[in-house]
């Protein structure tokens, strides 16, 4: 079965720091691209952060450049989102999500796992 | 930065056919994708590069993309297909979401 599993979330004050974890299984992790889209409560879906392949290459939404850092690590098929700095607007359902290549659509994802900024 | 503007609802009667569009500058000229998203899911894709439907997704669902607004179409609507949706674009490696439309089926 394809999956993907987030974990991490949680409470965290203004200004600290989390680090969410996505482990992939049922397909090969490595052949695909990876993203983290989150959405606030009662709000759309946001793209956050992609890498591709090997982790040669990243790229970050405006909102959290500089704060934010995506790693994956291929071994062990799983994707990383290091965040800094963390506001009351990063507050979210934080999904991970694969894509197969660049421009295609998110075909896999998880069940998403929620940041919550708050003091 | 790109811009994509979805109604915030639309209705359709049980078993008509509903249309959602996808407003962007020349959007014709990029790759959309469709997602379905019910309360306390996570997104399904159902529709990508612009016309194609992943396994499993039914032939009611189908989708077009020319000019400046891309279109889902979903036939034969049914108490299911109730549900948010967004389309999605890539412009310049940054993810582009609309803002999402609410499916109402009477």
């Amino acid at each position: 079965e394809v999956q993907l599993v987030e974990s991490g979330g949680g409470l965290v004050q203004p200004g600290g720091s989390l680090r969410l974890s996505c482990a992939a299984s049922g397909f090969t992790f490595s052949t695909y691209w990876m993203h983290w889209v989150r959405q606030a409560p009662g709000k759309g879906l946001v793209w956050v952060s992609r890498i591709n392949y090997d982790g040669s290459s990243t790229a970050y939404a405006d909102s959290v450049k500089g704060r934010f850092t995506i790693s994956r690590d291929n071994a062990k098929n799983t994707l990383y989102l290091q965040m800094n700095s963390l506001r009351a607007e990063d507050m979210a359902v934080h999904y991970c999500a694969g894509t197969r290549g660049y421009n295609d659509g998110f075909d896999i994802w998880g069940q998403g796992t929620m940041v919550t900024v708050s003091s | 930065s790109y811009e994509l503007t979805q109604p915030l609802s639309v209705s359709v009667a049980l078993g008509q056919t509903a249309s959602i569009t996808c407003g962007g500058n020349n959007i014709g000229s990029k790759t959309v994708h469709w997602y379905q998203q019910k309360p306390g899911q996570a997104p399904v894709l159902v529709i990508y590069r612009d016309v194609n439907r992943p396994s499993g997704i039914p032939e009611r669902f189908s989708g077009s993309n020319s000019g400046n607004t891309a279109t889902l179409t979903i036939s034969r609507a049914q108490a299911g297909d109730e549900a948010d949706y967004y389309c999605q674009v890539w412009d310049s490696s940054t993810g582009v979401f609309g803002g999402g439309t609410s499916l109402t089926v009477l």
